[in-house]
């Protein structure tokens, strides 16, 4: 069965960096896009960043763009977020997300359970 | 930059149709997407391509789209709908995505 797990979260002082990772099993990971989607405690989701099934293109929203950097290593099955400069406003749940599909028409079709990040001091 | 708009809440008695909107200025050249978030879990895709259901959702759930409004219909709404519904769109490049704020559904 499809599995997406994140992990990496936790506390972390306004400022520092922080990597997410997201482990998928049950299917032929290098096929999919993985996108990283996020919710702050109380909020709506948020969509975070992109990227290809090869790795080859990677887009980001205005709010990161910059600060965080997302990558995967086919070889592990794992997505990565590597997220700088964090600031209060990052705060949230972050999850990951299988695209079923490619360009319009594609959608998430499974995600992950979520990492709490918490930014302070 | 470009939103995507829904009403925070709308609610409804057992039974009662539903109808959540989401405008947004893209809509008539982009595909609407729905997510139902229930509390405390992981959204999961109602409705797909505007009017499209995956396998698995009830036949309640459907979706329509007109100019830049989309709108998720539930018919005979039940209280296990209660939930978050979530629209969605790519942007005008078409290479990231937006949410809507989200819209609260209580069926009481």
């Amino acid at each position: 069965q499809v599995q997406l797990v994140e992990s990496g979260g936790g506390v972390v002082q306004p400022g520092r960096s922080l990597r997410l990772s997201c482990a998928a099993s049950g299917f032929t990971f290098s096929s999919f896009g993985i996108h990283w989607v996020r919710q702050a405690p109380g909020k709506g989701l948020e969509w975070v960043a992109v990227i290809w099934f090869d790795g080859s293109k990677k887009y980001y929203a205005d709010s990161v763009k910059s600060r965080f950097t997302i990558s995967r290593d086919n070889s592990k099955n794992t997505i990565y977020l590597q997220m700088n400069s964090l600031t209060a406003e990052d705060t949230a749940v972050y999850f990951c997300t299988r695209q079923l599909g490619f360009g319009e028409g594609s959608y998430f079709d499974y995600w992950g359970q979520g990492t709490l990040v918490t930014v302070s001091s | 930059s470009y939103e995507l708009t829904q009403p925070p809440s709308v609610s409804v008695s057992p039974g009662q149709t539903a109808r959540i909107t989401c405008s947004g200025d893209a809509l008539p050249k982009k595909y609407a997407y729905w997510y139902q978030q229930k509390s405390g879990q992981a959204p999961v895709i109602v409705i797909y391509e505007d009017n499209k259901r995956p396998s698995g959702i009830p036949e309640r759930f459907s979706g329509s789209s007109s100019g830049a409004m989309a709108t998720l219909t539930i018919s005979v709404a039940q209280v296990a709908d209660e939930a978050d519904y979530y629209c969605y769109s790519t942007d005008s490049s078409g290479n990231g995505g937006i949410f809507g704020g989200g819209t609260k559904l209580t069926v009481l």
